[in-house]
C-alpha cells in the first residue's frame, strides 16, 4: 500500500519569505498527486494536481505554485509568502483502493 | 469545492450512541462517493466508500447510504466510541473521472464517555 511521508510537520515563515513544501510517495509508480489547502474550521480546497511528471493543473490561481521533479516527488511553493497563505496543507495521493485518496500527515504553516 | 462557513456543524452523542453524519452532495453525475475521518492535526483517513450503483454498503461498525434521487449521503456509526471523535467528510468524485474529487464541508463528531 502506499505511504506519502510529508514535511515538515509545522513552520512559522514570516511574510514575503519562500516557501517550500516536500511530498513523496513510496509503495507505487506514476500515482497521481494532489495538494490540498485546509484553513482552519473549513474544508479542504484542492489546489494543485498532477497525473505525472512535469505535468501540473492548477484549480485556485493564487500565490502558489507546485512541480514534480519525479515520479514520487510533489513539491508545493511560493516565492513571497502572504498572511492568508496560513494553514494546513495536505499532500495525497491514489490510495491503495482504486479511487481513495491517502493522505499524508500534513503541514501546518503559519504566516507572520 | 472549499466551505464557506466559519463554523463547522457539531453531532454530540453518548458513548454506545448511534451516530448519523449526513452530506448533500451538488453533483448529480457524480458516480463515486467516499467518507473520511480526520482526527485534530492528522491528514483525512479513508473510512468507507460506495458507488453510484449502490444504495448502502457496509464496513466493520459504519455503513454509508445514498440516495441519488435528493442526492444524499449519509454514514452510520453504530455503537460510537470516544476514539471516533473526529471530523468527518463525505466526498464525490468530479466526473468524467476520478482524478479529483470535491469534499463537503465536514462535520465534527464530539463523543462524550
Amino acid at each position: 500500500s502506499q505511504t506519502i511521508h510529508q514535511w515538515p510537520a509545522t513552520l512559522v515563515q514570516p511574510v514575503g519569505s519562500p516557501l517550500s513544501l516536500e511530498c513523496t510517495v513510496e509503495g507505487t509508480s506514476n500515482p497521481n498527486l494532489y495538494w490540498y489547502r485546509q484553513a482552519a474550521g473549513r474544508g479542504l480546497q484542492l489546489l494543485f494536481y498532477s497525473v505525472g511528471i512535469g505535468q501540473i493543473s492548477s484549480e485556485v490561481p493564487q500565490n502558489l505554485s507546485a512541480s514534480r521533479p519525479q515520479d514520487r516527488q510533489f513539491i508545493l511553493s511560493s516565492k513571497k509568502l502572504l498572511l492568508s497563505d496560513s494553514g494546513f496543507y495536505l499532500c495525497a495521493c491514489v490510495g491503495g483502493r482504486v479511487y481513495g485518496y491517502t493522505f499524508g500527515s500534513g503541514t501546518r504553516l503559519t504566516v507572520v | 469545492g472549499e466551505s464557506v462557513g466559519l463554523h463547522l456543524p457539531t453531532l454530540s452523542v453518548q458513548e454506545g450512541d448511534n451516530s448519523i453524519i449526513n452530506c448533500a452532495y451538488s453533483n448529480s453525475a457524480s458516480d463515486y462517493f467516499i467518507w473520511y475521518k480526520q482526527e485534530s492535526g492528522k491528514g483525512p483517513q479513508f473510512i468507507i466508500d460506495i458507488r453510484s450503483n449502490m444504495d448502502k454498503r457496509q464496513g466493520q461498525r459504519v455503513t454509508v447510504l445514498l440516495n441519488k434521487t435528493v442526492k444524499h449521503l449519509s454514514l452510520q456509526i453504530a455503537a460510537t466510541q470516544p476514539g471516533d471523535s473526529a471530523v468527518y467528510f463525505c466526498a464525490e468524485n468530479d466526473p468524467p473521472g476520478y482524478s479529483t474529487l470535491t469534499f463537503g464541508k465536514g462535520t465534527m463528531l464530539l463523543v462524550s464517555p
